[in-house]
């Protein structure tokens, strides 16, 4: 009973350097999002997903880059991380517009 | 464009004492809404939804919402509160035609004392 699983846990980049953070689901959800958490700003959208083969911009997507191949996995990718974007990050998935969204159990990164 | 307003960063209260936290969203159009709980160093969990209907939501853990349109508000409610409860607790929209878009307000620290 996975639901929505992240990985890594942690990351610590340099500035500069470029990584993919996983997201993989098993509940056969088209719809998937990745959101960043900051401190009083709450989740914030980066990119999100309505099914394989189609992805748009949320409200903060600069730096950021996503795919989606199939229907189980949503990586993010930063092309050249930034000290702007040590976060936690957090992917979710849902079946459909009113319907809950489950969320992973994020990936705190820092860049130094 | 939507947004979600929490009007308190932060809420502390003792326990067995009745607890509100409040929302305000602000859209143009009909939107679903939900209320999220964040526990310490996990992800969110739902604890309640209004999609259309009856205006009073009663969701997990004893916890109830009532969504009042003329406000536009979704304010949280829970009559006795528990150590447990304490947590991060996210008020969110999303329009009906776009799923997987979540918008979400800032967030309140409901922090519960013995």
């Amino acid at each position: 009973n996975a639901g929505v699983t992240q990985t890594p846990k942690f990351q610590v980049l340099k500035t500069g350097q470029s990584m993919t953070l996983q997201c993989a689901q098993d509940m056969n959800h088209e719809y998937m999002s990745w959101y960043r958490q900051d401190p009083g700003m709450g989740l914030r959208l980066i990119h999100y997903s309505v099914g394989a083969g189609i992805t748009d911009q949320g409200e903060v997507p600069n730096g950021y880059n996503v795919s989606r191949s199939t229907t189980e996995d949503f990586p993010l990718r930063l092309l050249s991380a930034a000290p702007s974007q040590t976060s936690v990050y957090f992917c979710a998935s849902s079946a459909g517009t009113h319907t809950e969204a489950f969320f992973g159990q994020g990936t705190r990164l820092t860049v130094v | 464009a939507q947004s979600v307003t929490q009007l308190d960063s932060q809420v502390p209260v003792f326990e067995e004492a009745p607890v509100e936290l409040r929302c305000n969203y602000s859209s143009s159009v009909s939107v679903y809404l939900f209320w999220y709980v964040q526990y310490p160093n996990q992800g969110l969990q739902l604890l309640l939804k209004y999609l259309s209907g009856s205006t009073l939501v009663k969701g997990i853990n004893g916890f109830e919402a009532e969504f009042n349109k003329s406000q536009t508000s979704f304010h949280l409610r829970k009559p006795s509160v528990h150590i447990s409860d304490t947590a991060e607790y996210f008020c969110a929209v999303t329009l009906y035609n776009q799923g997987g878009k979540l918008i979400f307000g800032q967030g309140t620290e409901l922090s519960v004392k013995p």
